[in-house]
């Protein structure tokens, strides 16, 4: 089975810190997608990647940057966090199904 | 943009119960996908149709192109069927079009 591993579960950090979200997969896909979810709100596409390197911006790629620099590894950075980027935070990987991380739920103080 | 509708947005069953969850896109698609998240966060792929119907155990998902719609059937529902049953949509032809996502039904089964 295709895994999709996200490196924390809980994360807590201070407003203003720079933050970094790992994602890894094992499949070899190519496409790689950053998520934030937020209740009444779904799924909210804020990067996605198709390739190495390459990046796409979502629909709320705000506060937001990424980092593809092997295939297997997606990274959401926030630059300066703020207490409006608590939420959970989804990775995916695809090739034509899709398949998720478990989640990292980030709060900001 | 695709809008992706779903209803119920909160559905309460007794064990043992039919249930049915729906949802309507406003734009053709190539995919539709229907998620399962569990409390906890993790989210699990279902189903991916593009036309007619899937069967996996207890569920059934079917697709109305024409419609712009799709249902997800869960029969003798139990409760660990509970959790947010999420529609999501594919634009584009390949894997790299992102999914477009409905904002979930809340599914409760009560023994």
């Amino acid at each position: 089975d295709v895994k999709v591993t996200q490196s924390s579960r809980y994360l807590v950090k201070r407003t203003g810190e720079k933050v970094f979200l790992e994602c890894v997969q094992d499949m070899d896909h190519e496409n790689m997608f950053w998520y934030r979810q937020d209740p009444g709100l779904g799924l909210r596409l804020i990067y996605f990647s198709y390739d190495v390197k390459m990046k796409e911006k979502g629909d709320i790629p705000e506060g937001y940057s990424v980092s593809r620099e092997k295939k297997e590894r997606f990274s959401l950075i926030l630059e300066s966090a703020s207490t409006n980027q608590t939420s959970m935070y989804l990775c995916a990987s695809s090739l034509n199904g899709y398949t998720f991380g478990s989640g990292t739920r980030l709060t900001v103080v | 943009k695709n809008e992706v509708e779903q209803s119920p947005q909160n559905l309460t069953a007794q064990e043992g119960e039919f249930i049915t969850i729906n949802c309507s896109y406003s734009v053709g698609i190539s995919a539709l996908h229907w998620l399962q998240q569990h409390p906890g966060g993790g989210i699990v792929s279902l189903f991916m149709l593009s036309s007619g119907k899937k069967k996996h155990g207890r569920l059934i998902a079917t697709i109305n192109i024409q419609e712009k719609h799709s249902s997800l059937h869960i029969t003798a529902s139990h409760p660990r069927d509970s959790a947010v049953y999420i529609c999501a949509v594919r634009n584009g032809g390949s894997g790299n079009t992102p999914l477009v996502f409905g904002k979930g039904t809340r599914l409760s089964v009560i023994a």
